[in-house]
């Protein structure tokens, strides 16, 4: 059956960096786009990347531009995303998500989240 | 970047009753890129509607999808005591977003 099993919990001091990996099993890793959604305490879902496995070619939200970081391990079959420049806002769960094998959605798959705390 | 507004906010309602949740897109929307997903206290959300309209495996067809350019909706026809959970739209045609959430609780 299809899985995606995410790294785990992190607790990180404000302007560090966080990495959270993501490994799918159960299907052809690189057939799917991967997708990263976080969600604040509390609050909706934000999507904030998006990479296609074949080539590692990756799309942003405007809002993380610069500050996350999307890549992909083919010998391992795992993605990882890499946020960077850590304020208390960027506290929440971290999901990964399969998308589709042409496009970015839908997401029919969901990894268990990671909980990234970011605190002094 | 297309925003989409979900109403209402919440929606109070008893077990048996039918729930209409609207999500609205600021710009037009190919069927093809709107879903609806459900989500759980502690969960991580869950797939129900694709293609506006085509029930994910495993979802009862109490749940159905509707709707087409700017406005889509998603209708319970029979809430059961599972149903009680936020609801999600979301677009993936120009980039990806997800509405606010529309949350259904028990009344």
């Amino acid at each position: 059956q299809v899985q995606l099993v995410q790294s785990g919990a992190e607790v990180k001091k404000p302007g560090a960096s966080v990495k959270v990996s993501c490994k799918p099993s159960g299907y052809t890793f690189i057939n799917y786009y991967m997708n990263w959604v976080r969600q604040a305490p509390g609050q909706g879902l934000e999507w904030m990347a998006v990479i296609y496995p074949p080539n590692g070619g990756t799309s942003y939200a405007q809002k993380f531009q610069g500050r996350v970081t999307v890549t992909r391990d083919t010998s391992t079959s795992t993605v990882y995303m890499e946020l960077s420049s850590l304020r208390s806002e960027d506290t929440a769960v971290y999901y990964c998500a399969r998308g589709g094998t042409s496009d970015w959605g839908p997401s029919d798959y969901w990894g268990q989240g990671t909980l990234v705390t970011v605190s002094s | 970047e297309i925003v989409l507004t979900q109403s209402p906010g919440t929606l109070c309602l008893s077990p048996g009753e039918r729930a209409t949740l609207s999500c609205r897109a600021s710009q037009s929307v190919s069927s093809r890129y709107l879903a609806w997903y459900q989500q759980k206290p502690g969960q991580a959300p869950r797939l129900l509607i694709y293609d506006a309209s085509s029930r994910a495996t495993g979802i009862p067809d109490r749940f159905s999808g509707s709707g087409s350019v700017t406005d889509f909706t998603l209708t319970i026809s029979r809430l059961e005591p599972e149903d009680f959970a936020v609801y999600y739209c979301q677009q993936f045609g120009s980039s990806l977003t997800f509405g606010g959430g529309t949350k259904v609780e028990i009344k």
